[in-house]
């Protein structure tokens, strides 16, 4: 079946450092990948998508490029912020049982960032 | 316009009780999926609906149903409650025919079963 595979947290870095979250994939067909970005007390937000092979999907700094021959989706901002604390989830698209399509998470990862 | 809004935001019940959540979706949106997220766990799909109908379902057991109206609000009910239902539900809405860049989600009701 689908999976998605996360680096483990918490992860804690000071204000400006680079940051990378590692995400690898398991899928049948060709998924397209998302992070989402949870704040506390929030919803998930859409942080940036990446629809087939070589696509690099970027918002607010943070970039992530569809890697198929590793299956992999790593997220990652040259210079972080204390507003970037968050729970960072990878996932993919696969279709439910029905029509619908389903997202399926990682476990997530939690950022900390010092000033 | 309203993002996706869900009630009640925190609830506690009881093994073996039954609980029902409510979401109303996003203005203009036409279908509703629910998701179950375990603390420390990504979320997990419960089912979807349109049009009234439920048109795909996640690995979770008949006790968990739902309702979609035709104001495309939706409940989420859950029967004889077990512990492991403790969780985070997240609601989540989207407009047939768009991407899942368009899927928006509510803030999500945690439910503690004791």
């Amino acid at each position: 079946g689908n999976s998605v595979t996360q680096m483990e947290g918490p992860v804690t870095l000071s204000e400006e450092a680079f940051l990378t979250i590692n995400c690898t994939y398991t899928a049948t067909g060709y998924p397209s990948l998302f992070w989402y970005v949870q704040y506390p007390g929030e919803g998930l937000q859409l942080l940036l998508k990446a629809t087939k092979a070589d696509d690099k999907g970027s918002n607010k700094g943070f970039e992530a490029t569809y890697r198929k021959e590793t299956t992999s989706f790593h997220l990652e901002k040259g210079s972080v912020q204390v507003s970037d604390s968050a729970v960072y989830f990878c996932a993919l698209t696969a279709i439910s049982s029905g029509s619908a399509r389903q997202l399926t998470f990682g476990s997530g990862t939690q950022l900390t960032v010092l000033p | 316009e309203t993002g996706v809004t869900q009630s009640p935001t925190h609830l506690i019940k009881t093994r073996g009780q039954q609980v029902t959540l409510r979401c109303s979706s996003q203005s203009g949106h036409n279908t509703v999926s629910w998701y179950q997220q375990a603390l420390g766990q990504g979320p997990q799909f419960i089912f979807q609906y349109y049009r009234e109908e439920e048109n795909g379902r996640g690995n979770f057991p008949p006790r968990f149903s739902g309702l979609q109206f035709p104001n495309y609000s939706s409940e989420l009910n859950v029967n004889a409650l077990e512990l492991d239902d403790s969780a985070l539900y997240l609601c989540a809405s989207s407009q047939t025919g768009t991407g899942l860049e368009k899927l928006f989600f509510g803030s999500g009701t945690q439910l503690s079963v004791l």
